[in-house]
């Protein structure tokens, strides 16, 4: 499996703030997806970045909050704008493998105060 | 992408087979089925996923019915280290390849 690297791992960020968080992986990859786990809840899909096109974006998630880069095949970055609390969540980039099932980074723990 | 329907939670004894089950009715016919499981404070982990036939890795056995409709996921030696939030995906093809997560299971395995 592809191994990803994320990070930051954590961070505690000011209100009105943002904060980027990058997504390596080992290997090349077409699909990588972003998700956000909000306290005590599951994972939901934020966007899906594809290299070379504009990152497709899921109903209730817009680019100005979430805006997305994917330059390669190996990297992609995730921007959480204009940091609220309600923001407070962990974000999990995840890529498809070419056997068919997704792997997930460790994710990176916000906290906006 | 099909819905799925799991218990919210549920234990078992270490050591003992834990069976998790999951129902997918409305699965299509080129719909697979997945699973995935979270420990705390990481990220998800894949665990085995199928179509029609039963599956086994080194992980666990995928036992989907005749009719597709319900499956259930077999840890035949649980450990205190499958406890965890197991989820049940049925997940298409192509464009229709996202994974979208439900609320899950949550095994406790007992000492």
């Amino acid at each position: 499996s592809a191994v990803i690297s994320q990070k930051p791992s954590r961070d505690i960020c000011q209100r009105g703030t943002s904060l980027t968080i990058q997504c390596q992986v080992d290997s090349q990859v077409t699909m990588m997806f972003w998700y956000r786990q909000q306290p005590g809840q599951s994972l939901t899909l934020i966007a899906t970045a594809n290299q070379g096109s504009e990152a497709t974006y899921e109903s209730g998630f817009v680019i100005d909050k979430f805006p997305i880069s994917r330059p390669n095949l190996t990297f992609s970055t995730l921007t959480v704008s204009n940091l609220s609390p309600e923001d407070s969540s962990i974000y999990l980039c995840s890529v498809e493998e070419v056997t068919a099932h997704n792997t997930f980074g460790s994710g990176t723990r916000l906290t906006v105060v | 992408d099909a819905k799925t329907t799991q218990p919210p939670s549920m234990d078992c004894a270490e050591g003992r087979a834990a069976n998790l089950p999951c129902n997918h009715s409305t699965i299509s016919g080129n719909e697979y089925v997945y699973w995935y499981r979270q420990i705390h404070s990481q990220g998800p982990q894949y665990i085995i996923h199928g179509l029609k036939n039963n599956e086994t890795n080194e992980m666990a056995s995928l036992i989907i019915t005749e009719d597709r409709k319900s499956s259930t996921l077999i840890l035949p030696h649980a450990t205190l280290r499958d406890t965890a939030v197991y989820y049940c995906i049925v997940r298409g093809t192509g464009a229709n390849s996202k994974l979208t997560f439900g609320k899950g299971i949550t095994l406790s395995v007992r000492p």
